[in-house]
This record gives C-alpha cells, sequence and structure tokens, in this order.
C-alpha cells in the first residue's frame, strides 16, 4: 500500500545532542511537509518542500533544518534539542501542482508521527 | 488571513448517540478548500475528507456526515451512531488556493465515546 512512514516512530535524546527523524513515502508526491504537534494543539508547519525547494516558515527555528535527498526521503535535523522541542513530529505529503494553477491545494497524507522526548 | 476555530474543546457522548462537531472557518479567499483529519491515540492524522469552496452539498460516508454551508462560514462533522474506535482527536483545516500549501488548523475537539 501506498504510505508515508516515518522512523523512529519514538526517539529519546539528550538536552543538546543533534538527532535526525526520517520520513518515507511512496506515494509519488512532490511535496513534503514536517510539522511540529506539542501536547493539545494543533500541528504547527514548521517548513516544506516542492520537489527540492526548500520553504521555511518564519518562525521556524534555525535549530530545525530539513533534507531532501529524493523525493522519497525527507529528514528533519534538530541541531540541539531544548526541553521545548519535545513534541510529535508529523511527516505529510501531497501531489503536485499543476503547471497551469487550478487545484493546487492538494491533500495533505499523513505519517504515523515521531514522539520526540528529550531528557 | 485566514482562521479556523473550533469552539468544542472536549465532547463526550454514550455510545450509539450521534454527535456533531462544529468548525467555523475566516478566509477573504473566494476559492480555498476544507478538511476534517482524525487523529486517534496513537498520533497518525487520518484524512476524512476535503471540500472546496465552490462545492456546497453536503457528503455523507457510512456514518459520517459533512454539512458545509458558506452562509454562516461553518462545516461541521457528525458521526451518527457513535461508537468507541470514534474517540480521537479531529481537526478542521483550511487551505486556499492560491497559497503556499499551507494548512491551517482549528484547535481540535477532543470526542470521548463512552461505552
Amino acid at each position: 500500500d501506498a504510505m508515508v512512514i516515518q522512523n523512529p516512530r519514538y526517539q529519546v535524546t539528550q538536552f543538546g545532542k543533534p538527532v535526525t527523524l526520517s520520513c518515507s513515502q511512496t506515494l509519488n508526491h512532490n511535496v513534503m511537509y514536517w510539522y511540529q504537534q506539542k501536547s493539545s494543539q494543533a500541528p504547527k508547519l514548521l517548513f516544506h518542500y516542492y520537489d527540492k525547494d526548500f520553504n521555511n516558515e518564519a518562525d521556524t527555528p534555525d535549530n530545525f533544518q530539513s533534507r531532501r535527498p529524493n523525493t522519497s526521503f525527507c529528514f528533519l535535523d534538530i541541531r540541539s534539542p531544548g526541553l521545548g522541542d519535545a513534541a510529535m513530529y508529523l511527516c505529510a505529503t501531497s501531489r503536485d501542482r499543476p503547471p497551469s494553477g487550478g487545484s493546487i491545494a492538494d491533500t495533505q497524507y499523513f505519517g504515523p508521527g515521531t514522539r520526540l522526548t528529550v531528557l | 488571513a485566514q482562521k479556523v476555530t473550533q469552539a468544542q474543546t472536549e465532547i463526550s457522548v454514550v455510545e450509539k448517540e450521534d454527535v456533531t462537531l462544529d468548525c467555523v472557518y475566516e478566509t477573504r479567499d473566494t476559492t480555498y478548500y476544507l478538511f476534517w483529519y482524525k487523529q486517534p491515540p496513537s498520533g497518525e492524522l487520518v484524512f476524512l475528507i476535503r471540500r472546496n469552496s465552490f462545492d456546497e452539498q453536503n457528503e455523507i460516508s457510512g456514518r459520517y456526515s459533512w454539512n458545509f454551508q458558506k452562509s454562516t462560514s461553518s462545516f461541521n462533522f457528525t458521526i451518527t451512531a457513535s461508537q468507541v474506535v470514534d474517540s480521537a482527536v479531529y481537526f478542521c483545516a483550511l487551505i486556499h488556493n492560491f497559497g503556499n500549501e499551507k494548512l491551517t488548523f482549528g484547535t481540535g475537539t477532543r470526542l470521548t465515546i463512552i461505552p
């Protein structure tokens, strides 16, 4: 089945120790997103890739970086995790935007998430 | 600016009761899309429905139905004959057509179905 996969599902790291979260997809979607979701809150967009074009949200801390080596994979790097970075991290994908515009707001499909704990 | 309001923070109903989750949105765009997602305790956001602003037809899918009314800027979600498996947090979300693919989420409604 086509899907969005996130690894690991649970990640524990120490304060200040770099951590990388992984997302892969078999949907062949061109757009990939990373969201941060803290307890009892809505998901918050960190950044997204349209193909290799990186789009950072204005309020995403510099501590968060992302890489997309190919269509299928996208990584979230947290360079120096703080206690406030403990959260669920959700990866999502969506289809191409048609060249002529039109229905660009395609459905985003989410992975199961990685729950990050910072000790 | 876009905004999605889910005024109901938490709802509890007894199994088999019907329940409606409210969603009110604000946008200045004439073309936009509305979504509902379900987030069970496992954490994954599960897509339920997408609606574009030009399609006001109500939709029914099994026990789920959606009522879209542009006149009141609402996109409400009803679960008929609720089941314990419906217990989850439900998010309503909005995206406009010429944006940067950014979903604006409501704050979510936690639904608990009591056996």
